[in-house]
């Protein structure tokens, strides 16, 4: 089955400064790549995808890039801000989805 | 945040009992999920439906089970097999086909007194 690897585990970061995070995936078959973001004690929400027959999207500070070949896809903040702050889980979706372990990311004000 | 409700938020259980843990979705959705988090940790699949009166184990199923005897509804029960179910349980739903995000329960915190 997918296996979904996720780095780093946590990441600190300066409000301003950007933060990038990045998974690798094993099924080649995998097509959607979605990027959750997970408050303290909330429920993971979407924050952007990405399907197998695209490379990058960007909404507003937030951007997602895919490289079929190598198996990873990254999720790029800029300008982070403190309400950044909160755990980022990757998913791989084939037959099933696959979650990463996340990065619980902190911006310091 | 409507949709897809849990129940209960929080829930204690003496060691040897067997609880269910409640799940509802009015989203039409076909496919339906159970995941457990603990802390500090990704997202383990439990158990998945893509359809009624079907589903599959994931990559954590000992010790649970799972029904779906309807659409809307697919509760899990954590049995007293399963060792250590102190966590926090996810349930999840989508539509099947295509690419389709992955919609959230509030969650329940399961804790093994």
């Amino acid at each position: 089955g997918e296996n979904v690897e996720q780095h780093p585990s946590t990441l600190s970061v300066q409000e301003g400064d950007s933060a990038v995070i990045k998974c690798t995936y094993s099924d080649s078959a995998s097509n959607y790549f979605p990027w959750y973001k997970q408050e303290l004690g909330k429920r993971p929400q979407l924050i952007i995808d990405i399907r197998s027959n695209v490379g990058e999207k960007k909404d507003q500070r937030i951007a997602v890039t895919l490289n079929k070949t190598a198996k990873h896809f990254s999720l790029h903040i800029t300008e982070t801000q403190p309400e950044d702050s909160a755990v980022y889980f990757c998913a791989a979706q084939g037959n099933d989805m696959r979650f990463g372990a996340g990065t619980r990311l902190t911006v310091k004000p | 945040d409507g949709g897809i409700t849990q129940s209960p938020k929080y829930l204690f259980r003496k060691e040897g009992q067997n609880v269910t843990l409640s799940c509802e979705q009015n989203l039409n959705h076909d496919a339906m999920y159970w995941y457990r988090q603990d802390p500090g940790q990704g997202l383990r699949l439990i158990y998945y439906s893509q359809i009624v009166n079907d589903f599959q184990k994931g990559d954590i199923a000992e010790g649970y089970s799972v029904s779906r005897e309807k659409k809307e509804s697919f509760p899990l029960t954590v049995t007293s097999a399963q060792k250590n179910p102190t966590a926090f349980y996810l349930c999840a739903s989508t539509l099947t086909g295509g690419y389709n995000e992955q919609f959230f329960g509030p969650g329940t915190r399961l804790t093994v007194l």
